[in-house]
């Protein structure tokens, strides 16, 4: 396992299109989170999983945004109708879902640009 | 929920010399502390981390120092390299909850 795998790198779209992004995650990591990040800011929290179960959703996750862990590996983020601001590096990361917190391992991220 | 200040969102140090990166956090439920590295085209790093019940923690020339009781936390880079030049977040987490990132440090190395 060669750590957090994010297809595609780069997304080009048009206004209003449909688009979605796929993460696997370590393989014996319970847990999966999507993070948003845009030009000189931090990650922003999107929503998280653990196995199958989505158990958080932020309030950036307007209804347009949906993600899915179908079967407790891999991931999809998929955004309706997108908008020039959805533009931006969206991030996966998965840990092993231990209590204490352990440091999550990110993938290199799908870089949208809507257009 | 918790919020997490990073400063200075530009640092540049002579190579050799320290750097410093300071964060504070808002939620006193927080008890994890990673910092992570990013360059250019690639995710976040995770490089060095600290938890509540310890006040110190040190990886080589990565140092990192926690204040409960002031709710700060920082990052201490010895004798600094060219390939140190990256952007680094702190960030915070209650117990097993997600974590939140500061907003970064561009950190330059200079020759």
């Amino acid at each position: 396992d060669t750590g957090v795998s994010q297809n595609p790198r780069h997304k080009i779209t048009k206004r209003g299109q449909n688009v979605t992004f796929r993460c696997d995650p370590i393989s014996e990591h319970n847990r999966l989170y999507w993070y948003r990040q845009t030009l000189g800011q931090g990650p922003e929290f999107l929503t998280y999983f653990q196995n199958e179960a989505q158990l958080e959703k932020s309030r950036l996750l307007s209804d347009r945004f949906s993600a899915e862990r179908p079967k407790g590996s891999f991931s999809t983020l998929e955004i309706q109708r997108t908008e020039q601001g959805d533009s931006a590096m969206y991030l996966c990361a998965s840990s092993p879902g231990r209590i204490p917190n352990y440091g999550y391992t990110f993938g290199s991220g799908t870089r949208l640009t809507v257009v | 929920g918790e919020n997490v200040e990073q400063h200075p969102s530009t640092l540049s140090v002579q190579e050799g010399d320290s750097a410093v990166i300071k964060c504070t956090y808002s939620d006193s439920a927080s008890n994890y502390f990673p910092w992570y590295k990013q360059e250019l085209g690639k995710g976040p790093q995770l490089i060095i981390d600290i938890r509540s019940n310890v006040g110190e923690k040190k990886d080589q020339r990565i140092a990192v120092t926690l204040n409960k009781t002031a709710k700060h936390f920082s990052l201490h880079i010895t004798e600094t390299q060219p390939e140190d030049s990256a952007v680094y977040f702190c960030a915070a987490s209650p117990w097993d909850d997600k974590i939140i990132f500061g907003k970064g440090t561009r950190l330059h190395i200079l020759p």
